[in-house]
């Protein structure tokens, strides 16, 4: 079946570092890729997405770009902020084959210091 | 649009008693889901609805969960009875039927923390 992998955390960076947060995926059909974020005490939000390969999702100083050829969709972002710390979850949802769950990863919790 | 909304926020109550949280999807939504988050277990999916049927309920841990969903604007998801393993936190998420558009991802509810003593 369809399933996500991400690698594990935590991490914790001082603000302006750069982040990345690996994301590989196995799919059978054509999946849209998202990177949803939990801030602490609250419901996870959407933070980017893509739906076809080469696709390049951004938002809030935040990419990742749909590989088809490598199965990844890593979250880079180019200098953080305390502000960014959260949990981010990367996760697909394969319409293709009528099947409307999400799958996501385990999560990675990202710590950013001042 | 509010959004999704699920209550109570909070809920803590002794083992053996029901527990019954409340969901409210986004109006046209035709997709919900609930899902229990734990530290252990990370994001769970519960079960899911589609236009108010239950589609796959393989994730329901044990015959003392049940969800149900009586109209397009509400889903419940009952304990009974609860056990302290049961404490998690609790999300519903809805999303439109696939083809609307680009809006194929999920929309959260803030969740509801229960705490099972």
């Amino acid at each position: 079946g369809d399933s996500v992998t991400q690698m594990e955390g935590p991490v914790t960076l001082s603000e302006e570092a750069f982040l990345t947060i690996n994301c590989t995926y196995t799919a059978t059909g054509y999946p849209s890729l998202f990177w949803y974020v939990q801030y602490p005490g609250e419901g996870l939000q959407l933070l980017l997405k893509a739906t076809k390969a080469d696709d390049k999702g951004s938002n809030k100083g935040f990419e990742a770009t749909y590989r088809k050829e490598t199965t990844s969709f890593h979250l880079e972002k180019g200098s953080v902020q305390v502000s960014d710390s959260a949990v981010y979850f990367c996760a697909l949802s394969d319409d293709s084959s009528n099947d409307y769950k999400l799958s996501f990863g385990a999560g990675t919790t990202v710590t950013v210091r001042a | 649009d509010a959004g999704v909304i699920q209550s109570p926020r909070h809920e803590v109550t002794e083992m053996g008693q029901e527990v019954t949280l409340r969901c409210k999807p986004i109006s046209g939504h035709d997709y919900l889901f609930w899902y229990r988050q734990t530290m252990m277990r990370g994001l769970e999916l519960l079960i899911y609805f589609n236009n108010n049927v239950p589609i796959d309920d393989s994730g329901m841990p044990e015959d003392r969960f049940s969800a149900k969903m009586p109209n397009a604007s509400f889903s419940t998801l009952k304990i009974q009875p609860s056990e302290p393993r049961d404490s998690a936190v609790y999300f519903c998420a809805s999303r439109p039927h696939p083809g609307q558009g680009i809006y194929n991802e999920q929309f959260f509810g803030p969740g509801t923390r229960l705490t099972v003593l």
